[in-house]
This record gives structure tokens, C-alpha cells and sequence, in this order.
């Protein structure tokens, strides 16, 4: 069984672009959530998906959208970015969900950050 | 409104010494409770949640709602427990982390 991976490891972009961040869930997990941490902070959550659906969504911009595929592998994009959005971004995988129902949740390495 | 709040940034306690991590919520609802720790050079991975009222690596954690509290605990800390602990809220679409708390465990 393999673990939650997510890629890039680190990246840089400058502001005004935008980023695609990927992540591969844990094999089973039908859910996956993405949270920004910058330094020195929790983490933050931005959104959950289940089964291909958003489910739920953290005080975030429009301009970070994700997308969870068929394969439960999940995308996040940030558009226009800003210097602020410089963090480390997680996902987590948890095996099953739905409204209302948190099962535990496995988290990622992470992608690092930097806007120029 | 800050929904998690981990009033001690840094904590140091000796081995063997009694260990309380602080946790304080704000919601209105029935909460859900987790403790996540992430060691060094780890991912972040759960503790404990209080539906399942385990005790995990000898750490238990009670729920107050009175006090809107679930503060972590252990009677005996050890070396490895040293690592940064994030207590965490889920209201049934959202998820909140508290900022954490760093514990050291002299040794």
C-alpha cells in the first residue's frame, strides 16, 4: 500500500502566474483535503473532495480551485498569485467521507511555495 | 473568529514528568476532535480523535464541552515524544487547526 505522495516537491513561481499542484491519494481513499501552511502556522484548510465532488471549503479566494479525478488523484490551482500565497501545501487522503463524516486523514509531504 | 485556539507556542517538560498540551475550541455545534503530531522530518499524522477514546504512545485527551476544551495529556513524557503537536476541529465541512504547540522533552 502505497502512501500519499504529491508533486512537485518545491517550486517557484513569480506573481501573477498561476501553479498546479498534484497530489496521489492513498490507495482506497475516496477523499482528499488540501491545506495551506505558511510558516510558523496550522495548517489551513482551503477545500475537500469526495468522490469527485467539492464537499466543503475553508475561507479561500475563488482563485484556488481544485479537482479530484476518477483515480482519486487530486489537483489544486492557484491563479493570480500573490506573494501571501508562499506556503507549504498539503493534501490528505482519507478513506471514505461524505457530508458530515471525517475518517482519519493521511497527509502528504507537501509542495513548497515561493512566489517571486 | 479563531475556531482552535493552542495558547502555548513552545513547551519543555523533563522526561518522566507529566505532559499537558492545551487545546481550546470555538463551536457551536457537535464538535470533532482530533490531536495530530508531526515529528521531525515526518508527516503530519493523527494522534488521536475523541470519538475513539484511545490512548495512543500513552497520550489520552478528554472533551469538555463545558470548558470547550480538549487538552492532551501524558503522565509520563518520554524523549520521543518531543515534536510538534496540532490540536484540530471538524464541523462537518470544514476542518481547523490550531497554530501548535512545540514540546520538548529534556532529557
Amino acid at each position: 500500500e502505497t502512501g500519499v505522495t504529491q508533486s512537485p516537491t518545491h517550486l517557484i513561481k513569480t506573481r501573477g502566474q498561476q501553479v498546479t499542484l498534484r497530489c496521489s491519494s492513498q490507495s482506497g481513499h475516496n477523499t482528499v483535503s488540501w491545506y495551506q501552511q505558511a510558516l510558523g502556522q496550522g495548517p489551513q484548510f482551503i477545500f475537500q473532495y469526495y468522490r469527485e465532488e467539492e464537499n466543503g471549503r475553508g475561507n479561500f479566494p475563488p482563485r484556488f480551485s481544485g479537482l479530484q479525478f476518477p483515480n482519486y488523484s487530486s489537483e489544486l490551482n492557484v491563479n493570480a498569485l500573490e506573494l501571501d500565497d508562499s506556503a507549504l501545501y498539503l493534501c490528505a487522503s482519507s478513506p471514505s467521507g461524505g457530508l458530515g463524516i471525517q475518517e482519519t486523514q493521511y497527509f502528504g509531504p507537501g509542495t513548497r511555495l515561493l512566489v517571486l | 473568529a479563531q475556531r482552535v485556539t493552542q495558547p502555548e507556542k513552545l513547551l519543555s517538560v523533563f522526561k518522566g514528568a507529566p505532559v499537558e498540551l492545551k487545546c481550546n475550541y470555538s463551536y457551536s455545534g457537535s464538535p470533532e476532535l482530533f490531536w495530530y503530531v508531526q515529528y521531525s522530518r515526518q508527516r503530519l499524522q493523527l494522534l488521536l480523535r475523541h470519538i475513539s477514546r484511545e490512548s495512543i504512545k500513552g497520550f489520552t485527551a478528554d472533551l469538555n464541552k463545558g470548558e470547550t476544551s480538549f487538552h492532551l495529556k501524558k503522565p509520563f513524557a518520554q524523549e520521543e515524544d518531543s515534536a510538534m503537536y496540532y490540536c484540530a476541529l471538524y464541523t462537518g465541512n470544514q476542518f481547523y487547526f490550531g497554530t501548535g504547540t512545540s514540546l520538548t522533552v529534556i532529557p
